[in-house]
């Protein structure tokens, strides 16, 4: 079965450093999404994606954070300086035609910023 | 802004009995639902969705129930197997008025005993 595949799933890094975090959606999909989730806390919508460009985003995704498809099959999230509670599983997800379709998750990145 | 919630954090069942996870939302611009099982370390799995334009949907053991005058779903497993053990989530999208986001809950705890 397609999955989606995350890369790194564990990423340490200091306060105030940048980081990217990667993923492969599946190849067929439209629509893709950045999730995360603080330990023990709710999913959280971060942004969604289509058509190389923002369709939405949440109050969490400030002008700190940026998403990219640069070559047609990666997708990314960048976190320009990052801040101790960005801490947290990031999980990217697509779908294939976006309306009343399933999300496909990836295993997901556990960034802890120190 | 909690539009969708699980009140119960946790849920022990005994094997072979039916496992009740519910969702509650506010929103009630909210048309499609998915439930999700989460295993640690790993991403989200899609389980079952609904449409508001139905009150039921069933595959295999699991069914998903619809109360939209009470603005309330819920998930039955039947039954019940060990390996269901999981965190359940619920997802909520207002699809029809043309965003893709899902709202996740905060997740129930399913534990099925042996």
């Amino acid at each position: 079965e397609p999955e989606v595949t995350q890369t790194p799933s564990h990423q340490v890094t200091q306060m105030g450093q940048e980081v990217i975090l990667r993923c492969v959606p599946i190849s067929n999909h439209l629509y893709f999404y950045w999730y995360r989730q603080i330990l023990g806390q709710k999913v959280e919508f971060l942004v969604s994606f289509y058509n190389n460009e923002i369709s939405e985003k949440s109050e969490i995704f400030d002008d700190q954070f940026s998403v990219e498809r640069p070559d047609g099959s990666n997708f990314t999230l960048k976190i320009r300086s990052t801040k101790l509670e960005d801490s947290a599983m990031y999980f990217c997800a697509s779908s294939g035609t976006g309306f009343g379709e399933k999300l496909f998750f990836g295993s997901g990145t556990q960034l802890s910023v120190l | 802004d909690q539009q969708v919630k699980q009140n119960s954090p946790s849920l022990s069942v005994q094997e072979g009995r039916i496992s009740i996870l519910n969702c509650d939302y506010t929103n009630s611009m909210f048309d499609y639902f998915l439930w999700y099982k989460k295993y640690p370390a790993e991403g989200p799995t899609f389980l079952i969705s609904i449409s508001s334009i139905k009150d039921k949907n069933e595959d295999g053991r699991f069914t998903v129930f619809l109360n939209k005058s009470a603005k309330h779903l819920s998930l039955h497993i039947v039954p019940s197997q060990p390996g269901d053990s999981a965190v359940y989530f619920c997802a909520a999208s207002a699809l029809g008025s043309g965003t893709y986001k899902y709202i996740f809950g905060t997740g129930t705890r399913l534990k099925v005993l042996a």
